[in-house]
């Protein structure tokens, strides 16, 4: 059975600062999505991962995926606070059915 | 942009009613999914489809159905709500290996 964990599962940060959130993963897949999700608003997808070594940056976030070690990282460059949301990893459950098995989210501040 | 439309935002029932959560989707997506989302437990799947009339368990299918008659629309159905299924709905479609597009969420107290 699949499993994937988010950690932190909360993270107050400085504006200016660099952090990073992980997402480990307990069996093999090759496709992993990041969503961002805003207090009362639904899901925004923000990345796909497709293969091993992927990096797909996007303004102060870049996620990389490291299908070897099960590990995908969201890194957060010079936080600002229009980041702070609460983020979620999201692993193909293989099989070709299209299920996604989705951590428990971290959630950002990024404090003035 | 993909459009993904919960029927209600925010939806109080009563224990023992039948209840229907309706999402529409105009992208002519293929899969369409419904998950709950409660604090500390993050999302999870009871149900999803991958055409008309076709349907599989997720992960806590229990005291939920659904149906999916037309492409664009797929029903989840509680046959007799419990407080325990006081809750985030959140509905999805996707295209295959494609991100899933989420609707904004239908809010449901069971009193």
């Amino acid at each position: 059975e699949l499993k994937v964990e988010q950690n932190p599962l909360f993270l107050s940060m400085q504006e200016g600062k660099n952090y990073t959130i992980y997402c480990n993963y307990s069996t093999t897949s090759d496709r992993l999505y990041w969503y961002r999700q805003d207090p009362g608003k639904s899901l925004e997808s923000l990345f796909v991962l497709l293969s091993n070594g992927a990096v797909k940056q996007e303004g102060r976030l870049m996620a990389s995926l490291d299908t070897k070690a099960r590990l995908s990282t969201l890194h957060i460059t010079a936080a600002v606070h229009d980041l702070s949301a609460t983020y979620f990893c999201a692993v193909d459950n293989q099989g070709g059915s299209e299920k996604l098995v989705f951590g428990k989210g971290t959630k950002l501040t990024v404090n003035p | 942009d993909v459009k993904v439309t919960q029927s209600s935002r925010y939806l109080v029932k009563r224990t023992g009613e039948k209840v229907f959560l309706e999402c529409v989707q105009d992208m002519d997506h293929e899969n369409m999914f419904w998950y709950r989302q409660d604090p500390g437990l993050g999302l999870r799947l009871i149900y999803f489809s991958y055409d008309v009339k076709m349907k599989e368990k997720g992960d806590i299918p229990e005291g939920y159905s659904v149906s999916r008659e037309k492409k664009e629309r797929f029903s989840l159905i509680l046959e007799s709500a419990s407080t325990n299924q006081t809750s985030m709905y959140l509905c999805a479609s996707s295209q295959s290996n494609q991100p899933q597009h989420f609707g904004d969420g239908t809010r449901l107290s069971i009193l």
